[in-house]
C-alpha cells in the first residue's frame, strides 16, 4: 500500500524557518518526480515545488523561489521542503503527491 | 502561467443524477510529446485530494466508471453518471503540461 507520511508542521515566526519531511512506502520512490502542494486555510490547491527522481532538477512557485528548498533522500525514501523566511502567507495544509497520490498533509502557521 | 477555469464554482445535485464540471484552459494543454496532461481530483471534505481521471480521459485504478473525462486542447469536462453520496466534495482540474503546475479554482459538488 502506497503511503506518504508528512510532518515537521507547526506554528512559526515569520521570517522563521521550518523543514517539512515525508517519508514515502509501498513503492518504488526513486523512479517518481515528487512534490509539495499547498491550500492555505478554506481556499484551493496551489503547487509549491517540484523534484526529479534523481534530485538533480528542482522547481518553485515564483512566490517561493529563493526561500523554499525541496529535496530528497532516496535511500530513505523520503521528501523534504525546507522553508526559510516564512510569511503569513505561507500558511497552509501542505501535501506531498506525485499526484496519483497524497500524503494526509501537514499544517504550517506562520504567526507572531 | 496557465489559467484553468472551472465551472460551475457550486453544482447541486440529487442522488443518481448526472452532472458535469467544465475545465477550461488559457492556453492549449497538447504537449509537443502527443499527451495532454489534464487531470481531475476529487478532495472530500476533511480529507486529501485524490486522483479520479489523469491524461483527459484514463480512469485511476480503484475509481468508479461512472466519472469519466473528456476534451481537447482548451476544453475539458468531468462527467458524473449517477452521482453518489461519496461523491461530495470538490472537483479540481490540474495541468501539468506547462510548468509550473496549475489547478482550476474547484468545483464544490453538494446535495440538494
Amino acid at each position: 500500500e502506497v503511503q506518504l507520511v508528512e510532518s515537521g508542521g507547526g506554528l512559526v515566526q515569520p521570517g522563521r524557518s521550518l523543514k517539512l519531511s515525508c517519508a514515502a512506502s509501498g513503492f518504488t520512490f526513486s523512479n517518481y518526480y515528487m512534490a509539495w502542494v499547498r491550500q492555505a486555510p478554506t481556499k484551493g490547491l496551489e503547487w509549491v515545488a517540484s523534484i526529479t527522481n534523481s534530485g538533480g532538477s528542482t522547481y518553485y512557485r515564483d512566490s517561493v523561489k529563493g526561500r523554499f528548498t525541496i529535496s530528497r533522500d532516496n535511500a530513505k525514501s523520503t521528501l523534504y521542503l525546507q522553508m526559510d523566511s516564512l510569511r503569513s502567507e505561507d500558511t497552509a495544509t501542505y501535501y506531498c503527491t506525485m499526484f496519483d497520490y497524497w500524503g494526509q498533509g501537514v499544517m504550517v502557521t506562520v504567526s507572531s | 502561467d496557465v489559467v484553468l477555469t472551472q465551472t460551475p464554482p457550486t453544482l447541486s445535485a440529487t442522488i443518481g443524477q448526472s452532472v458535469s464540471i467544465s475545465c477550461r484552459s488559457s492556453q492549449s494543454l497538447l504537449h509537443s510529446n502527443g499527451n495532454t496532461y489534464l487531470h481531475w481530483l476529487l478532495q472530500r471534505p476533511g480529507q486529501s485530494p485524490q486522483l479520479l481521471i489523469y491524461l483527459v480521459s484514463r480512469l485511476e485504478s480503484g475509481v468508479p466508471n461512472r466519472f469519466s473525462g473528456s476534451g481537447s486542447g482548451t476544453d475539458f469536462t468531468l462527467k458524473i453518471s449517477g452521482v453518489e453520496a461519496e461523491d461530495l466534495g470538490v472537483y479540481y482540474c490540474v495541468q501539468g503540461t506547462h510548468a509550473p503546475y496549475t489547478f482550476g479554482a474547484g468545483t464544490k459538488l453538494e446535495l440538494k
